[in-house]
């Protein structure tokens, strides 16, 4: 599974839109992009899901370039709430295992 | 959904001692995953089952870890003779084999609260 890098920690305030960029410079051409959501003491909570240009849901949007390279998580007018864990995960399409990296913390601030 | 529970929510055990973990999935899913997580870093995979078939485990899980799902619903984890090393947060997934009936991409897994494992 190709490997993604992400900042290790961000901070905002209330009210903004945050956007996290993932970088997986190897991603395979049947690889999705996912993310998903972790708070203190809970299990991960899937977020959103894309393959290519944008995705967006009641909770967030996704955005992918042409070459898939990358990929930008957007929360938009973010509350104290939404202070977790962001982790980035690429992979082909199915139900197989996940591969985690260490994630992005966002620290929400009044 | 009601979602996927785990059992117990915490443990604490003294090192050397065995210690089970049970895992109830979302009822209509047949694929069951178990991960660790350790302070700081994002769940490690340790194996997964379709329906009672365990089909993968991690190098991760040595020969004191074992899993089952005997009736293809719930599991179980075990670890045998624990070490200070074993404490941890252990996860439990569940997934249909199929498209989410909601739409979304094939590639979402449901976790349960997790286990905190402490050993002293």
């Amino acid at each position: 599974l190709a490997k993604t890098t992400q900042p290790i920690s961000m901070d905002s305030y209330e009210g903004q839109e945050v956007n996290i960029t993932c970088s997986h410079n190897n991603i395979a051409t049947n690889d999705y992009i996912t993310w998903y959501q972790q708070f203190p003491s809970q299990g991960p909570r899937f977020i959103i899901q894309g393959y290519k240009t944008k995705v967006t849901n009641e909770v967030a949007s996704l955005f992918i370039p042409a070459d898939r390279k990358s990929s930008t998580l957007s929360l938009p007018r973010v509350s104290l709430s939404d202070t977790a864990v962001y982790y980035c995960l690429v992979g082909e399409g199915g139900y197989n295992k996940l591969i985690f990296g260490a994630g992005t913390r966002l620290a929400v601030h009044p | 959904d009601t979602g996927v529970s785990q059992d117990p929510r915490h443990k604490i055990t003294k090192r050397g001692q065995n210690v089970t973990f049970r895992c109830d999935p979302i009822s209509e899913h047949n694929r069951l995953y178990w991960y660790r997580q350790t302070l700081g870093q994002g769940p490690e995979f340790l194996t997964y089952f379709q329906n009672e078939a365990q089909l993968e485990k991690s190098r991760l899980l040595s020969d004191r870890f074992s899993a089952e799902r005997p009736k293809g619903s719930f599991s179980t984890l075990e670890i045998q003779r624990t070490e200070q090393g074993d404490s941890a947060m252990y996860l439990c997934a569940s997934s249909p084999s199929t498209r989410h009936p909601r739409g979304r991409g094939p590639y979402e897994q449901y976790f349960g609260p997790g286990t905190r494992l402490t050993v002293t």
